[in-house]
């Protein structure tokens, strides 16, 4: 089955080790989000990448970067976790196109990070 | 700028109740608007979404949306709830502008059914 597959499901790091979150799909859409949900809120978007071109939002720190080598996957990494980094971290893909048609995105089990 | 407001933090009710989930937004253009569900410790599920046509919205597992652009609502609801539907839901809203449809979360409402 065409699927969003998120490694780890759970990860443990250390306080300002960076750690790398991965992400790939098998639906062949062009667009990959990642979403940070932090205990009992709301997926927050960090970024997206619309094919290769990536976009960050305006609140999105900069201890968080991504890469997206080809399609099918796309990276998450935090460069130095503090205390409050620890959230569940989803992945979500779509299709788009010029037209601008809303298509579903679809979302991934996520990465429960732990900073210790 | 868009938002969503999800009034209601907790919603308990017990085992083949009606529930209703309550959602508002704010936009200041068209929008589409959708429920997820949340299972713990999982990602998000799409239950239902309103593009455009008829306001009233079927979705999975028995659950219905009706989108109310004069009291700026989507508001979901099912006639007899079960255990399983315990979870977290919440309300997006995309709006038409841009590419890569950016969803805004409301800030969901845990359903606990008890038996």
């Amino acid at each position: 089955d065409a699927m969003v597959i998120q490694n780890p499901r759970y990860q443990v790091t250390q306080f300002g080790k960076p750690v790398t979150l991965s992400c790939s799909q098998t639906l062949n859409h062009n667009v990959m989000y990642w979403y940070q949900q932090k205990s009992s809120q709301a997926p927050k978007l960090l970024f997206h990448y619309y094919d290769k071109d990536f976009n960050n939002e305006a609140d999105t720190p900069d201890n968080f970067q991504s890469r997206r080598p080809n399609t099918s996957f796309c990276f998450l990494d935090i460069r130095s976790p503090g205390l409050g980094d620890a959230a569940m971290y989803l992945c979500a893909t779509s299709r788009e196109t010029l037209l601008n048609f809303y298509n579903e995105q679809f979302f991934g089990p996520g990465t429960r990070l732990t900073v210790l | 700028a868009q938002s969503v407001t999800q009034l209601d933090s907790q919603v308990p009710v017990f085992e083949e109740a009606p529930v209703e989930l309550r959602c508002n937004y704010s936009s200041s253009v068209s929008v589409y608007l959708f429920w997820y569900v949340q299972y713990p410790n999982q990602g998000l599920q799409l239950l239902l979404k309103y593009l455009s046509g008829s306001t009233l919205v079927k979705g999975i597992n028995g659950f219905e949306a009706e989108f109310n652009k004069s009291q700026t609502s989507f508001h979901l609801r099912k006639p007899s709830v079960h255990i399983s539907d315990t979870a977290e839901y919440f309300c997006a809203v995309s709006d038409t502008i841009g590419a890569g449809n950016m969803l805004t979360f409301g800030g969901g409402t845990r359903l606990m059914v008890k038996p």
